[in-house]
């Protein structure tokens, strides 16, 4: 059974950078799906922040590709998100989730952690 | 590039159909037969219950369609029931290579 779980700091300082990790279960990233993460903030709907495909090849939504990385730890089957120059537009819950076709058909997706962006 | 556009709401009492619209462009919807269908309930992670604009994955109800006309999209619940009240969200690959979702709909069983 695949199982997604994110994990790092559930408060940010406005200008710093919000760093999450994803842990995966029972299946290896290193396999032909794409890896990546959503976000939600409080309230309002879902938005795309970018995938990883097994290679390392990234793909970033445009409005946020400036502050945004995601990379790749096969050796520990994890993935992570790197978020810079965080506002408090950024505070969110923040999903990682594995899909298709860079992040369509996502069958499998973390419980999500809460970020909150304040000083 | 823009969300995909759905209604902020629709409602239907028990055992009555509704459906939920995904209007996108010729670089998404329009061009791709792939948009997925979720639903999330409070303080839960989406599941998917459509993919490939049609396609049930194993364990979601038959009650649950979905269709493509164009550049929209649609689901379809029938017979509806109390759990199915929940939000739902559209996403489409797009010709630029990204993804997008829409902006969400809250289903209220009457």
């Amino acid at each position: 059974q695949v199982q997604l779980q994110e994990s790092g700091p559930g408060l940010v300082k406005p200008s710093e950078t919000l760093s999450l990790t994803c842990a995966v279960y029972g299946f290896s990233i290193s396999t032909n799906y794409y890896w990546g993460w959503i976000r939600q903030p409080p309230g309002k709907g879902l938005e795309w922040i970018g995938s990883i495909y097994v290679g390392g090849n990234t793909y970033y939504n445009p409005s946020l590709k400036s502050r945004v990385t995601i990379s790749e730890d096969r050796s520990k089957n994890q993935f992570s998100l790197n978020l810079t120059s965080v506002t408090a537009a950024d505070t969110a819950v923040y999903y990682c989730a594995r899909g298709h076709t860079v992040m369509i058909t996502i069958a499998y997706w973390g419980p999500g952690t809460l970020v909150t962006v304040s000083s | 590039q823009s969300a995909l556009t759905q209604p902020d709401s629709v409602s239907g009492s028990p055992g009555q159909s509704i459906t939920i619209s995904c209007t996108g462009t010729s670089s998404d919807v329009g061009t791709y037969n792939t948009v997925s269908w979720y639903q999330q309930y409070p303080g839960k992670a989406p599941k998917l219950i459509i993919s490939e604009v049609s396609n049930r994955p194993s364990g979601v109800s038959n009650r649950f369609s979905g269709s493509k006309s164009g550049n929209t999209a649609s689901l379809t619940i029938s017979g509806l029931q109390a759990e199915d009240e929940a939000d739902y969200y559209c996403n489409s690959y797009t010709t630029s290579n990204t993804v997008l979702f829409g902006g969400g709909t809250k289903l209220t069983v009457l």
